[in-house]
């Protein structure tokens, strides 16, 4: 099954700091969705680009995607303690979502 | 409000002893279900269902069952739990189908002993 695979698999920055995470996945797709899951709680859907789109805005978050590299980067932008979290990138198949192993975000005050 | 709710919340059962994680959304969903995540592993899908009498295994769906009987319940069932069992699972939900945004549950988190 495609898979997406984020990198890095751990980052810490300060409050204020710009935040990048990557996602790569195998095949084509229809869409790509990221989530973000607060220790131990359940994923919360931030943002679906779909494979048409380049670059997509959501308040502080931009998300791109690069079909011709099968890859695609979550950018949170003057990052807060309360951003603190577990960020996964899923790829729709026919009736199945896959979800990489997740970026940990930690955001220090 | 919009919402996937699992219960229990937390279990800690023994090896053998049958027992049903329940998942309820009031969004009208279709599209239903389960994942079970462990470290290292990320999130896995054990079962999913399109509609209401349709399921299908995912790609961990071994001593696990399902059942969609209605559109909103959508309950996993542990015949016989084993301690590689344990693990953090999550029901999740979208309107049509894989491709929507899910709305996950807050989890259910299961040790077998």
């Amino acid at each position: 099954s495609q898979q997406g695979e984020e990198d890095p698999q751990a980052l810490s920055i300060q409050e204020g700091e710009n935040a990048t995470m990557n996602c790569s996945y195998k095949t084509s797709i229809n869409n790509l969705q990221w989530y973000r899951q607060n220790s131990g709680r359940g994923l919360v859907h931030l943002i679906l680009i779909r494979s048409n789109e380049r670059e997509k805005h959501s308040g502080r978050l931009r998300v791109t995607l690069d079909t011709s590299k099968k890859s695609s980067s979550l950018l949170i932008t003057a990052s807060r303690a309360a951003d603190t979290a577990s960020y996964f990138c899923a790829t729709p198949g026919y009736s199945t979502l896959t979800f990489g192993k997740g970026t940990m975000l930690l955001v220090s005050p | 409000e919009a919402q996937v709710t699992q219960n229990p919340r937390y279990l800690i059962t023994v090896t053998g002893k049958k027992l049903t994680v329940t998942c309820s959304q009031n969004m009208n969903h279709e599209y239903m279900s389960w994942y079970r995540q462990d470290p290292g592993l990320g999130l896995r899908q054990i079962y999913y269902s399109m509609n209401v009498e349709v399921t299908d295994k995912g790609d961990v769906p071994e001593g696990y069952k399902v059942s969609r009987k209605e559109k909103r319940n959508f309950p996993l069932i542990l015949e016989s739990p084993s301690p590689n069992q344990t693990s953090l699972y999550f029901c999740a939900s979208s309107l049509g189908q894989v491709n929507q945004p899910q709305h996950f549950g807050d989890g259910t988190r299961l040790s077998i002993l």
